[in-house]
């Protein structure tokens, strides 16, 4: 099955210990994102990579750090969590550059609830 | 700046009524695309509609139609005859392919469809 996988689905932990989370897609995907969600903001970007070895930031990268070593894997890193990172994470895929071949429908990772007390 | 607004937080219908979710987004690119979402109470989110800058043509799918109007900067959303399962968080989003490959979402619509 198609899919995008997150690990861990909900995660509390303590300020300063550090985390990772990890994402997977199994569709060849070369496009891949992490997104944050908090009330009232909607989701935002966080980072995001056009390919193996290419990250960029989006717009809320500071306190997360990324690596995209493989085509299926963007794992995502937080050195030193703090409660303003407490928030809901989604990780996605797209076939392919976004605009190069016409089809940037997104696919959704379930969503990983992380709390930093 | 915010990129994409949805100027409405919360919405409640009594079902079978319909309702539109506003969105007005942001960009100078000419090529780009927008999307909404829906994120039902489970929590995921389930993409809706692809639309790219060129094809303003509305779309009807079932009960669910968007009408794009460049000249105003809008991507609405109109479920028709609401159900209970339309109660959902809805994101609309934008992405400009040309210009760095982020995504942008609005905040979203809350939408509670009254039994």
């Amino acid at each position: 099955e198609a899919q995008v996988t997150q690990n861990p689905r909900y995660l509390i932990t303590v300020t300063g210990k550090k985390l990772t989370v990890t994402c997977s897609q199994n569709m060849n995907h070369e496009y891949m994102s992490w997104y944050r969600q908090d009330p009232g903001l909607g989701l935002r970007q966080i980072y995001y990579s056009m390919n193996v070895e290419v990250t960029d930031k989006g717009d809320v990268p500071e306190g997360y750090k990324v690596s995209r070593k493989e085509k299926r894997n963007f794992p995502l890193i937080l050195e030193s969590p703090s409660p303003n990172q407490t928030s809901l994470y989604f990780c996605a895929s797209i076939p392919g550059l976004a605009g190069f071949k016409g089809d940037n429908e997104q696919f959704f990772g379930p969503g990983t609830r992380l709390t930093v007390l | 700046a915010q990129k994409v607004t949805q100027a409405q937080t919360e919405i409640s219908v009594v079902e079978k009524e319909d309702v539109t979710l506003d969105c007005v987004y942001e960009t100078r690119d000419t090529t780009y695309y927008l999307f909404w979402y829906k994120q039902p109470p489970s929590g995921e989110l389930v993409f809706l509609i692809r639309r790219n800058s060129f094809d303003e043509q509305n779309e009807i799918s079932g009960r669910y139609s968007w009408n794009f109007q460049k000249s105003t900067s809008s991507f609405n959303f109109t479920i028709t005859a609401s159900q209970v399962v339309d109660s959902a968080v809805y994101f609309c989003a934008l992405s400009e392919p040309y210009t760095g490959n982020q995504f942008y979402f609005g905040t979203g619509t809350s939408l509670t469809v009254i039994p």
